[in-house]
């Protein structure tokens, strides 16, 4: 009954290497966002799709790339990992325009050495 | 640009005693304020939101207190219990699909 789950949990990489992280929801929702929790626990918008269109597209390096290949998922793709990337990353979901509640996953705890 | 300012950054209380943490917001254009709770290694989960055509709303231990003219709202938590001891995340959302958080309560209930 997981309504939003995020693969992998935990992942560790070195420096330089490509790495994805994926997200799914079952909730229906048409929206769907990535945050990014550093260590001091501050969440930051990075992306968000709506009915796979990107909507939101904040100051992030060209390094990420997100896609959306429906409306219940969406990935994130991360290019030459630097260390600086280290942090949990978030992807939630939410049905609507604004105003709508969102629902987190689980986390992906990225560690690069 | 679009802030959230959330005060005090920690908070310890004695197990019983209430906990008040405060936002304040810049867009006036916000009209929906969640609160999410963020255990230890767990994700945020919201514990309760208000919109901007409701001043108060409470549920159980927790409230929510809204005043769109100074651009504040407040998280109210009476009788606290250690199981309360979380990071707290106020947020706030309006003419985008876009939350901003808030900085983050750590707090603190002794037993």
């Amino acid at each position: 009954d997981t309504a939003v789950s995020q693969t992998p949990k935990y992942l560790v990489t070195q420096m330089g290497n490509d790495k994805s992280i994926k997200c799914e929801q079952n909730l229906g929702h048409d929206t769907m966002y990535w945050y990014k929790q550093d260590s001091k626990k501050f969440l930051k918008i990075m992306f968000s799709y709506n009915n796979k269109e990107l909507i939101i597209n904040e100051t992030v390096p060209n390094r990420f790339s997100p896609k959306s290949p429906d409306k219940a998922h969406l990935n994130l793709h991360i290019n030459s990992l630097e260390l600086g990337d280290s942090a949990v990353y978030f992807c939630a979901s939410s049905q609507g325009s604004s105003g709508a509640t969102q629902y987190f996953g689980p986390g992906t705890r990225l560690t690069v050495l | 640009g679009e802030n959230v300012e959330q005060h005090p950054s920690t908070l310890s209380v004695q197990e019983g005693d209430s906990a008040v943490i405060k936002c304040t917001y810049s867009d006036s254009a916000s009209n929906y304020f969640p609160w999410y709770k963020q255990e230890l290694g767990k994700r945020p989960q919201l514990i309760i939101d208000i919109r901007s055509n409701v001043g108060e709303k409470k549920d159980q231990r927790i409230a929510v207190t809204l005043n769109k003219t100074a651009k504040h709202f407040s998280l109210h938590i009476t009788e606290t219990q250690p199981e309360d001891s979380a990071v707290y995340f106020c947020a706030a959302s309006g003419r985008t699909y876009k939350y901003i958080f808030g900085t983050g309560t750590r707090l603190k209930v002794l037993a």
